[in-house]
C-alpha cells in the first residue's frame, strides 16, 4: 500500500528555522516526484514546488523560490521543505503529494498534512 | 503561470441533482493535462479526474471530466450526500504546476 506519513504540528516562532518530513513506503521512492502544497487558514491549495528524489531534479514555484528549500534522502525514502526563517505568514497546512502518473502530476496520493503555526 | 479561474465560488444544490463546475485557464492547457481534486472538511485533497476526462481509481462513475483548451468542466450527475465539499481544479502541463481558487458545494 503506498502510504506518506509526513511528520507532526510544529509551533514556532517568526526567525526560527524549520524542517517538516514526508516518508514514502510502499513504492519505488526514487522513481516518482513528491511535491508540497500550502494550504493557508481557510484558503486554497497552493502549488509550493516538486523534487524527483532519484537525481533530485528540483523545481519550485515563484512565490517560493528562495523562501524555502525542498530536499529528500533517498535513504530513508524521505522528502523535506524546510525554512531557515518563519515568517508569520508561514502559517498554514502542508501536504506533501505523490505523482504515480509519470511527471510532476496530478498527485494521486496525499499526505496527512503538517500543520505549522508561527506566532511570537 | 497559467491562473485557473474557477466559478461559481459556491453551488447550492439538493441532494440527487446535477452540480457543474467550472475551470477557466488563462492560456492553452498543455496536453489537457488538467486535474480535479474534492476535499472535505480536515482532510488532504483526494484526486478524481486527471487529463481533463480520466477518472481516477474508485472514483464512482457520477463524477465525470470534460473539456480541452482553456475550458473545462466538472460534473456530477446525482449528488449524494458524501459528494458536498470543495472541488479544485489544476493545470499539471506547464511549471510552475497551478490551482484554482475553488468551488464549494454546499446543501441547499
Amino acid at each position: 500500500e503506498v502510504q506518506l506519513v509526513q511528520s507532526g504540528a510544529e509551533v514556532k516562532k517568526p526567525g526560527e528555522s524549520l524542517k517538516i518530513s514526508c516518508k514514502g513506503s510502499g513504492y519505488s521512492f526514487t522513481s516518482y516526484y513528491i511535491g508540497w502544497v500550502r494550504q493557508m487558514p481557510g484558503k486554497g491549495l497552493e502549488w509550493m514546488g516538486i523534487i524527483y528524489p532519484g537525481d533530485s531534479d528540483t523545481r519550485y514555484s515563484p512565490s517560493s523560490h528562495g523562501q524555502v528549500t525542498v530536499s529528500a534522502d533517498k535513504s530513508i525514502n524521505t522528502a523535506y521543505l524546510q525554512w531557515s526563517s518563519l515568517k508569520a505568514s508561514d502559517t498554514a497546512i502542508y501536504y506533501c503529494a505523490l505523482s504515480m502518473y509519470g511527471g510532476d502530476g496530478p498527485f494521486d496520493y496525499w499526505g496527512q498534512g503538517t500543520l505549522v503555526t508561527v506566532s511570537s | 503561470e497559467i491562473v485557473l479561474t474557477q466559478s461559481p465560488g459556491t453551488l447550492s444544490l439538493s441532494p440527487g441533482e446535477r452540480g457543474t463546475l467550472s475551470c477557466r485557464a488563462s492560456q492553452n492547457v498543455a496536453s489537457n493535462y488538467l486535474a480535479w481534486y474534492q476535499q472535505k472538511p480536515g482532510q488532504a485533497p483526494r484526486l478524481l479526474i486527471f487529463g481533463a476526462s480520466s477518472r481516477a481509481t474508485g472514483i464512482p462513475d457520477r463524477f465525470s471530466g470534460s473539456g480541452s483548451g482553456t475550458d473545462f468542466t466538472l460534473t456530477i450527475s446525482r449528488l449524494e450526500p458524501e459528494d458536498f465539499a470543495l472541488y479544485y481544479c489544476q493545470q499539471y502541463g506547464y511549471s510552475p504546476l497551478t490551482f484554482g481558487g475553488g468551488t464549494k458545494v454546499e446543501i441547499k
